[in-house]
C-alpha cells in the first residue's frame, strides 16, 4: 500500500508570495492534518480535515488555509508569505477522526526569502 | 491547554545499551492516547510506540517499551539493545479524543558505535 505522498518536497519563493502544498493520504484515509514543524517552535498542529470539512484547527493566522477533496486529497495554501514561514510542512492521515495512528508524509521544505 | 515536555534536547547512547527517553504532559482529561514518534533524518515521522490512558499495563513493541505513571503525568520511553538505525529525533505526543495531536519539543538520540 503506498504510503503518504507530499508534493513538491522542496519549494523556494520570495516574501508576498503564495504557495499551494499538497498531500495524497494513504488509499482509504479519510482524516489528513497538517503540521509546521521548525527549528524554534518544533512541530505546531495547523488543520485537520475529514470528509472534505476542517475538523480541527490550530493558532494560525487567516493566512494558512487548506481544503480537502472527495478523493480525500488536501491541500494547504499560505498567501503573502513571510520570512517566518520557512519551514518543514507536515501532512499526516488516519483511516478516522479519532484514530490513534496518523501516518506522516515525507514532508515539503518551504524556503522564503 | 494540553502541553507535553521533553526535558532532555539530547540524548547519547552507545550501541547495544538501553536508553531512556523522558516525557511529562499535563492535562486534565482522564482517557487519552500516548505515542513516541522516530523521526529520522530522512525526515519521514513513524509511529514507535502508543498507550491508551486507561490501560495499565505499559505497551511494549520489540525493543521499545514505556513506563506509563498516569498520576505522574509521566511517559517516558526506553530502547533496550540501542541499534545505530535508532539515531533520530524523538517526539513525544498527546491526544485527547478527536482533539489535535500534541507534540512535545523533541529528544535527539545519538547512537555511539
Amino acid at each position: 500500500k503506498a504510503g503518504v505522498t507530499q508534493t513538491p518536497r522542496y519549494l523556494i519563493k520570495t516574501r508576498g508570495q503564495q504557495v499551494t502544498l499538497s498531500c495524497s493520504p494513504i488509499s482509504g484515509h479519510r482524516s489528513v492534518s497538517w503540521y509546521q514543524q521548525t527549528p524554534g517552535q518544533g512541530l505546531q498542529f495547523l488543520f485537520e480535515y475529514f470528509s472534505e470539512t476542517q475538523r480541527n484547527k490550530g493558532n494560525f493566522p487567516g493566512r494558512f488555509s487548506g481544503r480537502q477533496f472527495s478523493n480525500s486529497r488536501s491541500e494547504m495554501n499560505v498567501s503573502t508569505l513571510e520570512l517566518g514561514d520557512s519551514a518543514l510542512y507536515l501532512c499526516a492521515s488516519s483511516f478516522g477522526l479519532a484514530d490513534y495512528e496518523q501516518f506522516f508524509g515525507p514532508g515539503t521544505r518551504l524556503t522564503v526569502l | 491547554a494540553q502541553t507535553v515536555t521533553q526535558s532532555q534536547p539530547e540524548m547519547s547512547v552507545q550501541e547495544a545499551e538501553t536508553v531512556t527517553l523522558s516525557c511529562t504532559y499535563d492535562t486534565s482529561e482522564s482517557d487519552y492516547y500516548l505515542f513516541w514518534y522516530k523521526q529520522p533524518p530522512s525526515r519521514q515521522m513513524i509511529l514507535v510506540i502508543r498507550q491508551e490512558a486507561y490501560k495499565q499495563q505499559n505497551a511494549t513493541e520489540n525493543r521499545f517499551s514505556v513506563n506509563f505513571q498516569k498520576a505522574a503525568k509521566s511517559f517516558s520511553l526506553k530502547i533496550s539493545d540501542s541499534q545505530l538505525g535508532d539515531a533520530a529525533m524523538y517526539f513525544c505526543a498527546y491526544r485527547q479524543g478527536a482533539q489535535k495531536l500534541v507534540f512535545g519539543q523533541g529528544t535527539r538520540l545519538t547512537i555511539n558505535p
